[in-house]
């Protein structure tokens, strides 16, 4: 298993298209996040998301912006129409099912190598 | 609301210093803090992971601790080599919040 993937690893959009990216977890783990790191700015939460069920969206933009994680197949995070102010890195991380009923990852994150949407 | 600040958020040092970095969290109810690299254009490498429990993590040449009743974490790098030329996140988990906050980083650049 190499790691946390996430494809493709440059995306150029132009404004109004749609731009999907891409997150499959590392082996074994059933928790996906979104990150989206703005250009000199720190990493900023987005989306957190089990099979078939998101699990807190607080982080999401309300409009143009969705994710799923589908029973079979990749997380995707989807941006509709996309702006200018869009473009960022989008990182993907993944961790064990957490222990003790709580959604808390005990082994820590491990993050794929991010999605680099630039919009035109 | 948690939030996390790192500094210094630059920092340059010649190849052999020792040096450390900074964390600090305003939410002392963390679940653990996690140190990452990020190289440029580069995803998230963990360095080192810490449990509220534990009070230090080392491998190799870093070691990190962590104060949760004072809400700070720093990581020390031990004779600096240029190759530790990256972008060091600091960022915690917050029990409460499904969810890691990162500080902005602190820019580390070791010269030969």
């Amino acid at each position: 298993n190499a790691g946390v993937m996430q494809n493709p690893r440059h995306l150029v959009r132009r404004r109004g298209q749609e731009a999907r990216l891409r997150c499959s977890p590392m082996k074994g783990h059933s928790h996906v996040y979104w990150y989206r790191q703005l250009p000199e700015e720190g990493l900023k939460f987005m989306v957190y998301l089990q099979k078939e069920n998101i699990i807190d969206e607080s982080g999401m933009p309300k409009e143009r912006f969705s994710a799923e994680f589908p029973k079979e197949g990749p997380s995707i995070l989807r941006i509709q129409q996309v702006v200018r102010g869009d473009s960022a890195a989008y990182f993907c991380a993944s961790s064990p099912a957490p222990g003790q009923g709580a959604f808390r990852p005990i082994d820590g994150y491990t993050f794929g190598s991010g999605t680099r949407l630039t919009v035109v | 609301k948690q939030e996390v600040t790192q500094i210094p958020a630059a920092l340059s040092v010649p190849e052999g210093e020792n040096l450390v970095l900074n964390c600090s969290f305003t939410d002392s109810a963390i679940y653990n803090l996690q140190w990452f690299r990020q190289d440029p254009g580069k995803g998230l490498t963990s360095l080192l992971l810490i449990q509220s429990s534990q009070r230090e993590q080392t491998s190799g040449r870093l070691n990190a601790s962590l104060d949760k009743s004072s809400g700070r974490s720093t990581l020390y790098i031990a004779a600096s080599q240029p190759g530790d030329s990256a972008t060091y996140l600091c960022a915690v988990f917050t029990g409460t919040a499904s969810k890691l906050t990162f500080g902005t980083g602190t820019r580390l650049q070791v010269t030969l």
